[in-house]
């Protein structure tokens, strides 16, 4: 199947730094790339979406200025997370789309990447 | 609020034996995917089953979908303690809108 490689898994930070986080499909174009933020224990929350080549779109309470994210190509996104604060601590998991020519719109395949785990001291 | 609700949010249950989890939606679907995250890690796709179908099976998965009760299931026969990882159902309405997540079913098959 489709692989999408997230990096780094895991990184420990202090307080005030920012983060830079990957997310690249390795065998297929991904025209769409999701960011989701999982808290221990929680189901996966839509950070913002991403479209190669325009600006991301946010979900409502998501700070922009500080989520950055870049979707440069359509197989690399990236998430940074500016000034990051002890809060900002979480599980992030990229996701991306498929791009397919023709037919099947129902097929709406989200790759994920194996998440990285952000720890800000 | 979220669209998918899956229920149990807990379950255990010993190796060999079947586990069913269920999803219940809030809108109209295109499709509806299941989809498994092991400790810690990513999501790995299961199952997809369009608005249109009833039942679809993967190995030892079966997904049914009823759109007249805005519901699904999963089914997973013969368990293994492998199976041990939390499963979501994600809704999309339709191509173009974002996957909306259920909160997860935890299931833990003892040995």
């Amino acid at each position: 199947g489709a692989v999408v490689s997230q990096h780094p898994s895991w990184v420990i930070c202090k307080s005030g730094t920012s983060v830079k986080i990957e997310c690249r499909s390795l065998d297929f174009q991904a025209t769409t790339m999701f960011w989701y933020r999982q808290f221990p224990k929680q189901s996966l929350m839509l950070m913002a979406t991403s479209n190669e080549g325009s600006k991301a779109t946010y979900e409502q309470g998501v700070e922009k200025d500080k989520f950055l994210i870049n979707h440069a190509s359509l197989t690399l996104s990236t998430l940074t997370v500016t000034s990051a604060h002890p809060e900002d601590s979480s599980f992030y998991i990229c996701s991306a789309r498929e791009k397919r020519q023709g037919g099947d719109l129902a097929k709406n395949i989200q790759y994920f990447g194996a998440g990285t785990r952000l720890s800000v001291l | 609020s979220q669209q998918g609700e899956e229920d149990p949010q807990a379950l255990s249950i010993q190796e060999g034996e079947n586990a069913t989890m269920n999803c219940s939606y809030k809108t109209s679907i295109n499709n509806l995917q299941w989809y498994r995250q092991n400790s810690g890690r990513g999501l790995v796709h299961l199952i997809l089953i369009r608005s249109n179908e009833r039942e679809k099976h993967s190995g030892r998965l079966r997904v049914t979908l009823d759109t007249s009760k805005k519901s699904s299931s999963l089914l997973i026969t013969a368990s293994r303690a492998a199976d041990t990882a939390s499963y979501f159902c994600a809704t999309d309405a339709w191509f173009g809108q974002n996957f909306v997540f259920g909160p997860g079913t935890r299931l833990s098959v003892l040995p």
